[in-house]
């Protein structure tokens, strides 16, 4: 079983600020790792796939990252409404979810 | 557009089952597989399991084995998700997702498991 663990747990800035997220598999997952932004009350909307593809629609200050182990989500100038929690996710096999970050203002 | 519309909430008490559904609409039902995802209140996602629409085969998370079965009807594009031997644990906000990486979301279901 793959575990997926997201840093910061909890990561506090103010709107306009770079925010830089992390997710680091146990073992391996090539380039299948997807990221989820989700709001309060709502379902989490896709934002990357395949590790650095931004899906549909998703801004471009939204980049993804990494490979095998270590995986990067960046937000280039955070806008407010990009304060939600964030969660990464493996489609190398079993699939599992990161713990979620928690994007604050600050 | 695409849609994923999910059936409503749902009670149930420990040891009963629930079923709840999934209908598509807005791109060729067959073409994508279907996940299941459910988040307590206040925790982080937790995959479930995936269907294939086509074909019906699934794909169960270890923790659900034996506990969860996923079906379709392809004629009305409808996912269905079982849970049985319901527990308090159990209660939750489930989704369904469309696709390998999840593009499109329903807009989940609650399910309360108490006596």
């Amino acid at each position: 079983e793959i575990v997926l663990t997201q840093s910061p747990a909890t990561l506090s800035l103010s709107p306009g600020e770079r925010a830089t997220l992390s997710c680091r598999a146990s073992q391996s997952v090539s380039s299948y790792l997807a990221w989820y932004q989700q709001k309060p009350g709502q379902a989490p909307r896709l934002l990357i796939y395949d590790a650095s593809n931004r899906a549909t629609g998703i801004p471009a200050r939204f980049s993804g990252s990494g490979s095998g182990t270590d995986f990067t989500l960046t937000i280039s100038s955070l806008e407010p409404e990009d304060f939600a929690v964030y969660y990464c996710q493996q489609r190398s096999n079993w699939p599992a979810f990161g713990q979620g970050t928690r994007l604050e203002i600050k | 557009q695409v849609q994923l519309v999910q059936s409503g909430a749902e009670v149930k008490k420990p040891g009963a089952s629930v079923k709840v559904s999934c209908k598509a609409s807005g791109y060729t039902f067959t073409s994508y597989d279907i996940n299941w995802v459910r988040q307590a209140t206040g925790q982080g996602l937790e995959w479930m399991g995936w269907m294939n629409p086509n074909s019906g085969n699934t794909g169960y998370a270890q923790k659900f084995q034996g506990r969860v079965t996923m079906t379709r009807n392809t004629s009305i594009s409808t996912a269905y998700m079982e849970l049985s031997s319901l527990r308090s644990e159990d209660t939750a906000v489930y989704y369904c997702a469309r696709g390998r990486y999840s593009y499109n979301w329903g807009q989940g279901t609650l399910v309360t498991v108490s006596s």
